[in-house]
């Protein structure tokens, strides 16, 4: 019964090399989210989707390419991939667009650890 | 530029033990929100606080929301190692489009 589920767990690559991340929820949310959390735990907001459509884009360089085939799934494709890349993305869902009734309970995925050599 | 600032970063205690988490910021927030992070899972949020000067309790936690709505704080009574974990405040941006988080308390319970 994952509400929020994200594959892979885990995902070890060269750089330079394109991989992707899948993101699926199954709680009926019209929002999805990407986030990065650094080494040091900072997490921060990457890009959102509200209803198959992109509302934020935070300065990410456009290696990095979300895509969502329907409100249930959001995949982040990355191509290109570099050192800095290294960190925990974790995808997320919530019923609402942020802002639309103030902030909204967010769903986490458990995270996928992606390390680039 | 926005920010949540958070303190203590680090915080290890024994089993027993009532412990304080702050988080700062010189803007105002319409609400605020708290997450708790155990090792290898996403965060998972606890509480939502909307009001100035609100108080909400979840068993031995109790979270306050500044009057000014700057700032909050929670507050852990009778620690138990199952509390261990990264403690994440949050709030709306100010164009209201994303959550920015706090960088974080990383609380460890001992028995």
């Amino acid at each position: 019964d994952t509400a929020v589920s994200q594959t892979p767990k885990y995902l070890v690559t060269q750089m330079g090399n394109d991989k992707s991340i899948k993101c699926e929820q199954n709680l009926g949310h019209d929002t999805m989210y990407w986030y990065k959390q650094d080494s040091k735990k900072f997490l921060k907001i990457m890009f959102s989707y509200n209803n198959k459509e992109l509302i934020i884009n935070e300065t990410v360089p456009n290696r990095f390419s979300p895509k969502s085939p329907d409100k249930a799934h959001l995949n982040l494709h990355i191509n290109s991939l570099e050192l800095g890349d290294s960190a925990v993305y974790f995808c997320a869902s919530s019923y609402q667009s942020p802002g639309t009734s103030g902030a909204s309970s967010q769903y986490f995925g458990p995270g996928t650890r992606l390390t680039v050599l | 530029t926005q920010l949540l600032e958070q303190s203590p970063q680090f915080l290890s205690i024994q089993e027993g033990e009532n412990l304080t988490v702050y988080c700062n910021s010189s803007s105002v927030f319409s609400s605020l929100q708290w997450y708790r992070q155990e090792p290898g899972e996403g965060p998972v949020l606890l509480v939502t606080v909307v009001t100035g000067g609100e108080v909400k309790k979840l068993k031995r936690l109790t979270f306050q929301f500044g009057d000014a709505r700057k700032d909050s704080s929670l507050h852990i009574t009778a620690a138990q190692p199952g509390d261990t974990g990264l403690y994440l405040c949050a709030a709306l941006n100010q164009a209201g489009t994303a959550l920015i988080f706090g960088k974080g308390t990383t609380l460890s319970v001992s028995s």
